[in-house]
């Protein structure tokens, strides 16, 4: 059974960075085909993909946010960092972690953790 | 504005079928499969529809999913209050390298 969890700081101020640690289990980063990423949603509003790490240590970036982010993960302890730098109030949103999945040459977001909301705020 | 577009809001009665539309282009829709979550009120997006039509392991087949050149649908039939949520369509974009969502929408069952 798969589960992620997101935890990191709940209130942070304009121009701090903010650190999100993803810890799963259920699988490995290490296997094929396996990928984190982590998506965001504003209070009301909709869904927005920031970043994927896979296996292999393939990264992608969302294009408007690409500078401010980076994604790392420690196999070791089973979890994912996601680091966005000088985060202002609308960054205020709740961030998910999720399991990708590869079918055939196809990947997807199957599975997300239950999120962690950040307030960025002075 | 999103990549996707869906509409707002749609509405159903209970046992009745509503479509959820997603609007997108030849550099996602087109080209790569659709993805379909459902969030319920307050909870984690889950996975509904993956490649187009096909359902995860656990979901209701009262859900379906479909695709036509660059627009997506995705079909709820006998309506049931716990169906109320927002909806999103998800697909790769190839000229933006990136996940694209639609704006999500709100089901209510009258």
């Amino acid at each position: 059974q798969i589960t992620l969890e997101e935890s990191g700081p709940t209130l942070l101020k304009p121009t701090q960075t903010l650190t999100l640690t993803c810890t799963f289990s259920g699988f490995s980063l290490t296997s094929g085909g396996m990928g984190v990423g982590w998506i965001r949603q504003p209070p009301g509003k909709a869904l927005e993909w920031l970043v994927a790490i896979f296996w292999d240590d393939d990264k992608r970036y969302s294009p408007s946010l690409k500078s401010r982010l980076t994604v790392t993960k420690d196999t070791s302890k089973n979890q994912v960092v996601l680091t966005m730098t000088n985060m202002d109030p609308l960054d205020t949103a709740t961030y998910y972690c999720g399991h990708i999945r590869t079918w055939y040459s196809l990947r997807y977001f199957d599975l997300w953790g239950r999120g962690t909301l950040v307030t960025v705020s002075s | 504005q999103s990549v996707l577009t869906q509409p707002p809001s749609v509405s159903g009665a209970p046992r009745q079928r509503v479509t959820i539309s997603c609007s997108g282009s030849s550099s996602n829709i087109g080209k790569n499969a659709v993805n379909w979550y459902q969030q319920l009120p307050g909870e984690a997006p889950k996975l509904l529809i993956y490649h187009d039509d096909l359902l995860p392991s656990g979901v209701s087949d009262r859900f379906s999913g479909s695709k036509f050149v660059t627009s997506a649908s995705l079909a709820i039939s006998g309506l049931q209050s716990e169906d109320e949520a927002d909806y999103y369509c998800a697909a790769w974009d190839d000229s933006l390298n990136a996940w694209v969502f639609g704006g999500g929408t709100k089901l209510t069952v009258l």
